[in-house]
């Protein structure tokens, strides 16, 4: 699976967006570029999922050029409670899911 | 809640001692996965069963022994574990291998003593 790269950290204030992005140059035509959620000591969750252009969902958006090398998470109006890892992930059709280091996201008052 | 339970959510072990963790899934998913999630370090995905047979094994010691007796319970059994061996040991169900959707459990976390 192609590798991805994404910022170790991004700090935000409380009701700022935040946008996380990731480079993944290497992407194959078959992967679909998917987020996760992890807060300490709890298991990863599910957060959106994209192949290209713009997916929204209640909780996030994703952005994604034309050219798929990169994919932007933005977390809209965070608030404490969205301090978590963030980690992007490239999955192919056999949905194989390796997880890199994530972006841990620090929302302060 | 995300319909897959770990159990314990805390173990201590000796090196020489034997345990199982136990995680299960009533979501109807066909694909069940152990990771191990060590202190500053990414997942690591350590097996994945789809439909109770076992597709992958990347490369874990023989100290871990998993099991998956039906689709909707998953062991991993461990012996004379090492003290690096202690993290967070995380299961997980998807409705199929192919699928990207995978719903985690809490996690157990262990410690070798």
């Amino acid at each position: 699976l192609a590798k991805t790269t994404q910022p170790i950290s991004m700090d935000s204030y409380e009701g700022q967006e935040v946008n996380i992005t990731c480079s993944h140059n290497n992407i194959a035509t078959n992967d679909y570029i998917t987020w996760y959620q992890q807060f300490p000591s709890q298991g990863p969750r599910f957060i959106i999922q994209g192949y290209k252009t713009k997916v929204t969902n209640e909780v996030a958006s994703l952005f994604i050029p034309a050219d798929r090398k990169s994919s932007t998470l933005s977390l809209p109006r965070v608030s404490l409670s969205d301090t978590a890892v963030y980690y992007c992930l490239l999955s192919d059709s056999w949905g194989k899911l390796q997880f890199g280091a994530g972006t841990q996201v620090v929302v302060t008052p | 809640e995300t319909g897959v339970t770990q159990t314990p959510r805390h173990l201590v072990m000796g090196m020489t001692n034997k345990k199982s963790l136990k995680c299960e899934q009533h979501l109807g998913h066909n694909a069940m996965y152990w990771y191990k999630q060590s202190a500053k370090k990414p997942l690591e995905l350590m097996f994945v069963y789809s439909l109770e047979e076992r597709v992958e094994n990347n490369s874990v010691p023989s100290r871990f022994s998993p099991e998956c007796p039906n689709s909707s319970h998953l062991f991993l059994h461990l012996h004379t574990l090492q003290p690096e061996d202690s993290a967070l040991y995380l299961c997980a169900s998807s409705p199929g291998v192919s699928s990207t959707e995978a719903f985690f459990g809490q996690g157990t976390r262990l410690t070798v003593v």
